[in-house]
């Protein structure tokens, strides 16, 4: 069975810009969770998603937000990039709306902002 | 409030040796569940293990043993015989009944020397 899949691989960003990760689940899995891993820091939860509706949001602005469609494939958007935003973003599925089911991750999306 | 800790940021070891990553945890929730990742350069987090409160005994999973200990509120991997493809970073989570996130350490990179 294929795992969580995430596009793009990389992306490169100025200033200002918006941007749009994309997710795939794995087969069966209802929840998604987006996590944003700074260099050398562990990662950070920003948003769960089940059943199209969010279930949680960490403590990041306003110009983060995410939705998940019908067929649980999720998308993180971020607004007016700002160099901080520079990281990798996971995206992880879970079976259940809660985060105490096991969340499997996929490769992640490296964004750059110059 | 959760917090995970893993002191050792870096840790270098020669192959064969064994070697302990070690994790403490804070939460003031009586169910709780805690997860190890690894995550090699290729970015993508790795599931290894789960443990939940309840569940104290350790495990051991080939080279890879577990030792849970709540008295001491800590979560030790221990890698056995160490292998050059042991190398890479790895995170320590929990998580508690209800809530949709998870929180990751540090991480602690493990460098296996041939």
């Amino acid at each position: 069975d294929a795992g969580v899949t995430q596009s793009p691989t990389h992306l490169i960003k100025t200033r200002g810009q918006h941007v749009t990760l994309r997710c795939s689940p794995i087969s069966g899995h209802k929840s998604v969770s987006w996590y944003q891993q700074v260099l050398g820091q562990g990662p950070q939860f920003i948003f769960q998603y089940y059943e199209k509706e969010e279930r949680g949001r960490g403590n990041f602005p306003d110009r983060f937000s995410a939705r998940q469609f019908p067929n649980y494939s999720s998308e993180l958007n971020v607004n007016a990039l700002l160099l901080g935003d520079s990281a990798l973003y996971l995206c992880a599925s879970s079976s259940l709306r809660t985060g105490t089911d096991t969340q499997y991750f996929g490769p992640g999306t490296r964004l750059t902002v110059l | 409030a959760q917090k995970v800790t893993q002191a050792q940021t870096e840790i270098s070891v020669v192959e064969k040796e064994d070697v302990t990553l070690d994790c403490v945890y804070e939460t003031r929730d009586t169910t709780y569940y805690l997860f190890w990742y690894k995550q090699p350069p290729s970015g993508e987090l790795v599931f290894l293990i789960r443990r939940n409160s309840f569940d104290e005994q350790n495990e051991i999973s080939g080279r890879y043993s577990w030792n849970f200990q709540k008295s001491t509120s800590s979560f030790n991997f221990t890698i056995t015989a160490s292998q050059v493809v042991d190398s890479a970073v790895y995170f320590c989570a929990l998580t508690t009944s209800g809530t949709y996130k998870y929180i990751f350490g540090t991480g602690t990179r493990l460098k296996v020397l041939a």
